[in-house]
């Protein structure tokens, strides 16, 4: 099984400011996803990172996978309230335990 | 076009009964794969299906099993229902059987 970490567990921050959340293995991945995923509903595919430096843009959301593609971030600038949710990180069949990030306004 | 549907939406059941869960994939994906995800974790594996053969099974008992029907729709089935199967149960598709995955909003068992 591929153990996937992420950190931190739970993040509060004030609108407006930047965040950066983090995936690690000591396996090496063909692929990441990264979801987000809001109270009662399913997780909503956000990125799928392929090769390692990889850096993918979703408006402000920055995505990078490892050089040697054993982990991953996300980055966010000027958080908004709508960003607020769990993100999770996945491999082929395994997920992280996920990021609750709580962004007030 | 429609996303992944589940249904029931909620479920209360107690223990030692058993349950059904059924998906219906995106329109033309083979794939179907069903997650448990308990309160403050991420979504744990518990069956991939390709064209109506099981490609995949996680780490758990015996009681769950599962299905895919060849219109591509799926089930999972719990029996012997335990307070620790209380869970959000998600189902995935993908066209090819590899990521990405879309998923459902998942089905919100409590077992009392």
């Amino acid at each position: 099984t591929q153990l996937l970490e992420q950190s931190p567990q739970f993040l509060s921050i004030q609108e407006g400011e930047n965040l950066t959340v983090y995936c690690n293995s000591s396996s090496v991945f063909s692929s990441l996803q990264w979801y987000r995923q809001e109270p009662g509903e399913g997780p909503v595919l956000l990125v799928t990172v392929v090769t390692g430096g990889e850096v993918k843009k979703l408006k402000r959301l920055t995505f990078q996978f490892g050089d040697a593609r054993k982990d991953s971030s996300l980055h966010i600038t000027a958080a908004q309230p709508g960003d607020t949710g769990l993100y999770l990180c996945a491999g082929p069949r395994n997920f992280g335990k996920g990021t609750s990030l709580l962004v007030t306004p | 076009d429609a996303g992944v549907t589940q249904s029931p939406t909620h479920l209360i059941k107690t223990r030692g009964q058993h349950v059904t869960l059924r998906c219906s994939p995106i329109s033309g994906h083979k794939s179907v794969s069903w997650y448990q995800q308990v309160l403050g974790q991420g979504p744990q594996f518990i069956f991939q299906y390709y064209e109506k053969e099981e490609r995949g099974r996680g780490n758990f008992p015996d009681r769950f099993s599962a299905r895919q029907f060849p219109n591509y729709s799926s089930e999972l089935n719990v029996n012997a229902l335990l307070l620790g199967d209380s869970a959000l149960y998600l189902c995935a598709s993908s066209a090819t059987g590899v990521q990405p995955q879309h998923f459902g909003d998942g089905t919100r068992l409590s077992i009392l």
